[in-house]
């Protein structure tokens, strides 16, 4: 069974500081990763997903995420926050390696202060 | 990309009653989920909506509590049935689109509260 752990249900920034959102997994076969920001009183949107191509992957918003098999790790970041961040992000692991059926982790909920 | 309508966006349902919840998607997808996100928690699968064809459901949810049809490629309904409070959550429809990235889009969710 495929299953995601995300350390740390908040995590508080200031504008203009680093943000990391740490993401751990652990899958029997290589895994599709990804990770989906939820805005208040909103659906889920894509950030970003690794799919065994770049192990560095690029998304929208100025985030990345390194993909670390070595460290079943999924780690999100962005050099600099904006008060536009603040959301709830989750990270997710996809059951049989494709875009399809999600195991969700708990989320983590992103402040950020001025 | 693919737009998800979800209908009702929320509601305030007495214990015992049921509920129908719809996602229409404005293209064609293979795939359509059901996923239920309880108040403070992460997104768990319910089931995945067959065209014409009974729901694939994931351990510890049942048909006769949660009915889904799927009578075409673009529509979907879950039922919630014979609620109790522990019902209150989000209910969101999830869809993969049949072309391009095949990413996973989700509707806006419905707010169910039971009371």
């Amino acid at each position: 069974a495929q299953s995601v752990t995300q350390l740390g249900s908040h995590v508080s920034v200031s504008e203009g500081a680093l943000v990391l959102l740490r993401c751990n997994y652990s899958s029997s076969v290589p895994p599709y990763l990804f990770w989906y920001v939820q805005y208040p009183n909103q659906g889920l949107q894509l950030l970003l997903k690794y799919t065994s191509a770049a192990t560095l992957v690029k998304g929208i918003n100025g985030f990345e995420a390194e993909f670390k098999k070595s460290e079943t790790s999924f780690h999100l970041t962005k050099p600099s926050a904006h008060m536009s961040d603040a959301a709830e992000y989750f990270c997710a692991v996809s059951l049989k390696g494709g875009f399809q059926k999600l195991v969700f982790g708990t989320g983590t909920r992103l402040l950020v202060s001025p | 990309s693919a737009v998800i309508s979800q209908k009702p966006s929320r509601d305030i349902c007495q214990r015992g009653t049921s509920l129908t919840i719809q996602c229409q998607v404005d293209s064609q997808v293979t795939m359509m989920f059901w996923y239920r996100q309880q108040p403070g928690q992460s997104l768990t699968l319910i089931a995945t909506a067959n065209q014409g064809s009974e729901a694939t459901y994931e351990s510890g949810f049942v048909i006769d509590k949660f009915p889904i049809s799927r009578p075409n490629l673009t529509f979907s309904t879950l039922t919630v049935s014979n609620m109790s409070p522990e019902d209150s959550s989000i209910y969101l429809c999830s869809v993969v689109s049949a072309t391009g990235s095949q990413e996973a889009f989700f509707g806006q969710g419905t707010r169910l509260t039971v009371v």
